[in-house]
């Protein structure tokens, strides 16, 4: 069964950094394409970075560039998105999905919540 | 980025109604189109993808059309399990984007 589990969630203060992973397992890991996508409170959704298979190539919305930084260990069925230079406006459940061929996300976690306040 | 606007953001529909959300791209993404369904507490589904493809498991009444710019999401016939936020995203660029979202409510 596929299985996309984050972790590393939290309360942090303006100006700190958070690292988030996100357990996979149920299928080969380095066959796909992994996505980001982070949901404020009350909010929609809004796609944060992804990740090639062999981690060479990360995309980013602009909001987040230069502060967070998606990456992958194959070996470890893991993906990670460290996170500096927090915001308040960063507050949201963040989710890590499977790519599929087509660009869209048919696995998702359950999401882990991060939030920022002093 | 492609931006991408959903319309309406919310309406209401009784169950049984023929129920439509269209979905804008600022420039042409082919079909390039995928549409999510979002439950209160809930991870989002996937409900079509490459624009009218159903993913496996989706009732029949959901179907996609459109390309280009243009596209929407059809549910011919609303169920109580469908009252839910619909989002789009275009997955023609890299840099994903969603749309913000329609909500379906209860008449």
């Amino acid at each position: 069964e596929v299985q996309l589990v984050e972790s590393g969630g939290g309360l942090v203060q303006p100006g700190g950094s958070l690292r988030l992973s996100c357990a996979a397992s149920g299928f080969t890991f380095n066959d796909y394409w992994m996505t980001w996508v982070r949901q404020a409170p009350g909010k929609g959704l809004e796609w944060v970075a992804n990740i090639n298979r062999d981690g060479s190539e990360t995309y980013y919305v602009d909001s987040v560039k230069g502060r967070f930084t998606i990456s992958r260990d194959n070996a470890a069925n893991s993906l990670y998105l460290q996170m500096s230079s927090l915001r308040p406006e960063d507050t949201a459940v963040y989710y890590c999905a499977r790519d599929r061929l087509s660009g869209s996300h048919s696995r998702w976690g359950q999401g882990t919540l991060v939030t920022v306040s002093s | 980025d492609i931006q991408m606007t959903q319309s309406p953001s919310s309406l209401s529909a009784s169950v049984g109604d023929r129920v439509t959300i269209t979905c804008r791209a600022s420039q042409s993404i082919s079909t390039y189109l995928n549409w999510y369904q979002q439950k209160p507490g809930k991870t989002p589904k996937l409900l079509i993808y490459a624009a009218s493809s159903l993913h496996i498991g989706v009732p029949s009444r959901f179907s996609g059309s459109g390309s280009g710019t243009d596209f929407t999401l059809t549910i011919s016939s609303l169920q109580p399990e469908d009252f839910a936020i619909y989002y789009c995203q275009q997955s023609f660029d890299t840099r994903r984007t969603f749309g913000q979202g329609t909500k379906v409510e209860i008449k």
